[in-house]
C-alpha cells in the first residue's frame, strides 16, 4: 500500500514571497504519478501540478514548480511570487500508473495562508 | 478541461431519511468514479470506487448498505445515504477520470455538504 505524508499542517507566507510545501511518500511501485491539488475555501479540488515518476525533469506550471527526488521519495511544491488567491489547503497525492480506475492516495494536507 | 458536476451542492435532511447525491461527467466517459468523504480541515477519505455496470468496491469500514452506490451509465454515478443520522453529516466529493486514459488528471465535483438534523 502507498502512503503520503505532509508534515506541515499549516504554513504562512507574505504576498510576493516564495514558499515550499513538503511531501514524502512510500511505495514499492516504479511507475506512478504524483500530484499537488489545491482546495480553496470553495472546497473545489483543483489540480496544481503533476509529475510522472519516469521523468527526471521537475514539472513546472507558471509560478508553481516541484522538486521531485525519486530515490528519496520526496515531492515538494514551490510557489513563487505568492498571491492572496493561493490561500488554500494543498494536498499531495500519489497514483499508481494504470487504468482510469487507479485511485489517488492523498496526504493529510497543508493549509497555506498568504498574508498581504 | 473536463468537468464533473455534482448535485446538490448542499442538502439538509431529517434524521432517518435518505439522501441521493449525483455525480456526472459532462464531457467524457468514466467507467470508474470515486466517492470521498471529508471532515473539516482533514484530507479526503476514499469511501468507495464506483464501477459502471457492476457493484461498487467499498473501503474497509464503510457500510455498503448505508452508502448505496449506483453507476448505471458511463457518465453518472449516484451515492445514496440511507437512514441518515447526524454523524453522517459531512462533505462528500466525487471524482472521475476519462476512461480513454487520456491524461492522468482526476476531475472533481464541487462537493456536497450534507447536514442531518
Amino acid at each position: 500500500a502507498q502512503t503520503v505524508t505532509q508534515s506541515q499542517p499549516e504554513m504562512s507566507v507574505q504576498e510576493a514571497e516564495t514558499v515550499t510545501l513538503s511531501c514524502t511518500y512510500d511505495t514499492s511501485e516504479n511507475n506512478y504519478y504524483l500530484f499537488w491539488y489545491k482546495q480553496p475555501p470553495s472546497r473545489q479540488m483543483i489540480l496544481v501540478i503533476r509529475q510522472e515518476a519516469y521523468k527526471q525533469q521537475n514539472a513546472t506550471e507558471n509560478r508553481f514548480s516541484v522538486n521531485f527526488q525519486k530515490a528519496a521519495k520526496s515531492f515538494s511544491l514551490k510557489i513563487s511570487d505568492s498571491q492572496l488567491g493561493d490561500t488554500a489547503m494543498y494536498f499531495c497525492a500519489f497514483m499508481k500508473q494504470g487504468t482510469s480506475g487507479s485511485r489517488l492516495t492523498f496526504g493529510e494536507g497543508t493549509q497555506l495562508t498568504v498574508n498581504p | 478541461g473536463a468537468v464533473v458536476s455534482q448535485h446538490p451542492s448542499w442538502v439538509i435532511c431529517k434524521s432517518g431519511t435518505s439522501v441521493k447525491i449525483e455525480c456526472r461527467s459532462l464531457d467524457f466517459q468514466a467507467t470508474t468514479m470515486f466517492w470521498y468523504r471529508q471532515f473539516p480541515k482533514q484530507s479526503l477519505m476514499l469511501m468507495a470506487t464506483s464501477n459502471e455496470g457492476s457493484k461498487a468496491t467499498y473501503e474497509q469500514g464503510v457500510e455498503k448498505d448505508k452508502f448505496l452506490i449506483n453507476h448505471a451509465s458511463l457518465t453518472l454515478s449516484t451515492l445514496t445515504v440511507t437512514s441518515a443520522h447526524p454523524e453522517d453529516s459531512s462533505f462528500y466529493i466525487c471524482s472521475a477520470r476519462d476512461s480513454r486514459g487520456v491524461g492522468t488528471e482526476a476531475f472533481f465535483g464541487q462537493g456536497t455538504r450534507l447536514t442531518v438534523v
